[in-house]
């Protein structure tokens, strides 16, 4: 089965800093990624996806993410942060093929923007 | 833009009484799924239903669990008789088609078991 690692639990940045949000799958197979956020009090939303074609994807708010297949990772970046950013980021994972559509998360990585 | 949404918000019950949480999916989606993140943990897959039928469930989706889609606009779940490890939040989601697709998430519902 499936599953996903994200390294960092929490997070404390500087307005303006650069963000980095590492996360790790363990399936060998072809895979969808994506990352959610929540901000407070609102429900999950997706930031971008990735599915095939260009591994550097662009999301909203200006998030990025580098599928890396040889390190099955997909990292989250974000140049310069903004305390609007403070947000719960979930990385996730679905299996292309005999994976259904379900969506197998990372344990969330808490983002903490301080101005 | 239209969005899933949950009721109630907040769900408060007794040990071995049956709770039904409620969504409504975005109007033209296909696939529905329920997910639940215990406190202080990841979010888990629970179940996942297309065409009127459950499509895959997780380990965690046992006989005291079941999915209906009753009309055509309502998708609940129900826990028959509640544990106080079944307190958490549970997240609607659904999606226009397979896995090439975004799901969209509700809002949540937070059920505690006392």
């Amino acid at each position: 089965a499936q599953s996903v690692s994200q390294h960092n639990h929490h997070v404390i940045l500087s307005e303006a800093a650069s963000l980095e949000l590492g996360c790790n799958y363990s399936y060998g197979g072809t895979v969808n990624l994506f990352w959610y956020v929540q901000y407070p009090g609102q429900h999950l939303q997706l930031l971008l996806k990735y599915f095939s074609g260009d591994p550097l994807v662009k999301g909203i708010k200006g998030f990025e993410a580098e599928f890396i297949k040889s390190k099955f990772s997909f990292n989250l970046r974000k140049p310069s942060v903004q305390w609007s950013d403070t947000a719960e980021y979930f990385c996730a994972v679905n299996v292309v093929t005999g994976g259904g559509n379900k969506l197998t998360f990372g344990t969330g990585t808490q983002l903490k923007v301080e101005l | 833009e239209p969005e899933v949404t949950q009721t109630p918000s907040h769900q408060v019950t007794q040990m071995g009484q049956e709770v039904i949480l409620r969504c409504v999916p975005i109007s033209n989606h296909l696939y529905f799924y329920w997910y639940r993140q215990i406190l202080g943990q990841k979010v888990e897959f629970l179940v996942s239903f297309y065409n009127n039928e459950i499509s895959e469930k997780s380990e965690i989706f046992d006989d005291q669990f079941s999915v209906e889609r009753p009309d055509g606009s309502n998708f609940t779940l129900k826990i028959r008789s509640t544990k106080l490890e079944d307190s958490a939040m549970y997240f609607c989601a659904s999606g226009v088609g397979s896995s090439y697709n975004e799901q969209f998430f509700g809002p949540g519902t937070r059920l505690t078991v006392l």
